[in-house]
């Protein structure tokens, strides 16, 4: 059983490109998740889901888009790559319901130049 | 303003000494709260949750417990291997939206 598995682990980009995080999970949940950490900020909330079709903003969404077309993958997009977007990216997610713990992922590390 | 604080930023101990880890927590509506342990490069492992005030939940050497403002995780003769950040983290309101603490840095020392 996989879990939570993001790809890329580590990228390195310049000011103004754009990319793509990937994550995929196989536990069949709805609520999947973006944070991004960094040091001295814990882990703060991007974009959340809760389900295909369904997305919303979290603590930090500026410079950030993502979609969810299905129930396993919840891409995380930027579109033009700032420095202040260097930092460590987690994907996470969690049963239905009000109440549940988060399964995370292993982790992108982003540096843009 | 719903917040999560964690104390102390970093602690030492010596192998078999006991100690414990706050996290105090200003939330409307506390759906649960969460204690993650995170090794360096990886992400974080999921260790309790904790729902209402006066619960308790213990794992090996590890005991968290919960108030109406804070919970303890307390460590009991620690190990070597127990080194690592744990995070504290509280679900809100609707329960879409976690709130982390900044974390404990622990070292035991052999």
């Amino acid at each position: 059983n996989a879990g939570v598995t993001q790809t890329p682990k580590f990228q390195v980009l310049k000011t103004g490109q754009s990319m793509t995080l990937q994550c995929a999970q196989d536990m069949n949940h709805e609520y999947m998740s973006w944070y991004r950490q960094d040091p001295g900020m814990g882990l703060r909330l991007i974009h959340y889901s809760v389900g295909a079709g369904i997305t919303d903003q979290g603590e930090v969404p500026n410079g950030y888009n993502v979609s969810r077309s299905t129930t396993e993958d919840f891409p995380l997009r930027l579109l033009s790559a700032a420095p202040s977007q260097t930092s460590v990216y987690f994907c996470a997610s969690r049963i239905a319901g009000v109440s549940g713990e988060l399964f995370f992922g292993e982790g992108s590390r982003l540096t843009v130049l | 303003e719903d917040q999560v604080t964690q104390s102390p930023e970093a602690l030492r101990l010596q192998e078999g000494e006991s100690s414990s880890l706050n996290c105090s927590y200003t939330v409307s509506g506390l759906r649960g709260l969460f204690w993650y342990r995170q090794d360096p490069g990886k992400g974080p492992e999921f260790l309790f949750t904790l729902y209402s005030a006066g619960e308790e939940k213990e794992k090996e050497r590890l005991k968290a417990t919960l108030t109406k403002k804070e919970s303890f995780l307390h460590i009991t003769a620690p190990k070597p291997e127990d080194s690592a950040t744990y995070l504290c983290a509280v679900q809100a309101g609707t329960g879409n939206q976690f709130y982390f603490g900044t974390g404990t840095s622990l070292t035991v020392i052999p």
